[in-house]
């Protein structure tokens, strides 16, 4: 089974819908995070968690929310999904031992179409 | 100036030739290193981390850093077909108190047959 999975894998959607996408793991790490990668830009940071009380935003963190139910489990929301929202979203995440620090594992990945 | 910088390509090599993947980063600070593959299609898979200056070598690759000169390097010797990927650079990042990683936009790379 794999240690990070994604769900949706793929989802096409209208302009002004809610979409959640969730992210469980079982790797037992604290550390989560979600990034979206488009053409030509790499990945992009939109928020990330260290526990279920400390959530924190990224780079691109407007027109996103996030919740993070549990360890294994870590979920972005877009309130109201644009066009220029399309893009390929990754969940990472990582342990607290200070040696491997920031080493990222990542989950699959959705596809996600903003009509 | 991008925070890290990657040459996107495609770097072209033939099979078994030795393939060198650079990569440029603007602070200083900066104190851990990965390389990612990454497939089309598909996630990032990390293949090296790299914490301390000098060389560190893992089968097939070595991951080449210098904190003076601000560059990290991934050497993948003999090369394979299935080494064509987009192989990102990540740091980690000093405003989020060292607690998550910026990614270059990635290098193509291209084994040819």
């Amino acid at each position: 089974d794999a240690d990070v999975t994604q769900t949706p894998r793929n989802r096409i959607t209208k302009t002004g819908k809610r979409i959640m996408l969730e992210c469980s793991q079982t790797k037992g790490h604290d550390r989560m995070y979600w990034y979206r990668q488009d053409p030509g830009l790499g990945l992009r940071l939109i928020y990330y968690s260290f526990d279920v009380k400390d959530i924190n935003k990224g780079e691109i963190s407007d027109g996103y929310s996030v919740s993070r139910q549990a360890q294994a489990k870590f979920s972005l929301s877009l309130e109201s999904a644009i066009p220029n929202q399309t893009a390929l979203y990754f969940c990472a995440t990582s342990g607290q031992d200070r040696a491997l620090d920031n080493e990222q594992f990542f989950g699959p990945g959705t596809r996600l179409t903003v009509l | 100036q991008k925070e890290v910088e990657q040459n996107s390509g495609p770097l072209s090599v033939p099979e078994g030739a030795i393939a060198s993947l650079n990569c440029t980063y603007s602070d200083r600070g900066s104190q851990s290193f990965f390389w990612y593959r990454q497939y089309s299609g598909k996630s990032p898979e990390l293949i090296m981390s790299i914490y301390s200056n000098g060389d560190k070598e893992d089968g097939r690759f070595t991951a080449q850093l210098n904190k003076a000169s601000q560059y990290v390097s991934l050497l993948i010797r003999d090369s394979q077909p299935s080494d064509s990927a987009t192989y990102l650079c990540a740091v980690n990042r000093r405003d989020t108190g060292r607690r998550a990683l910026t990614f270059g936009s990635g290098t193509r790379l291209q084994v040819q047959p």
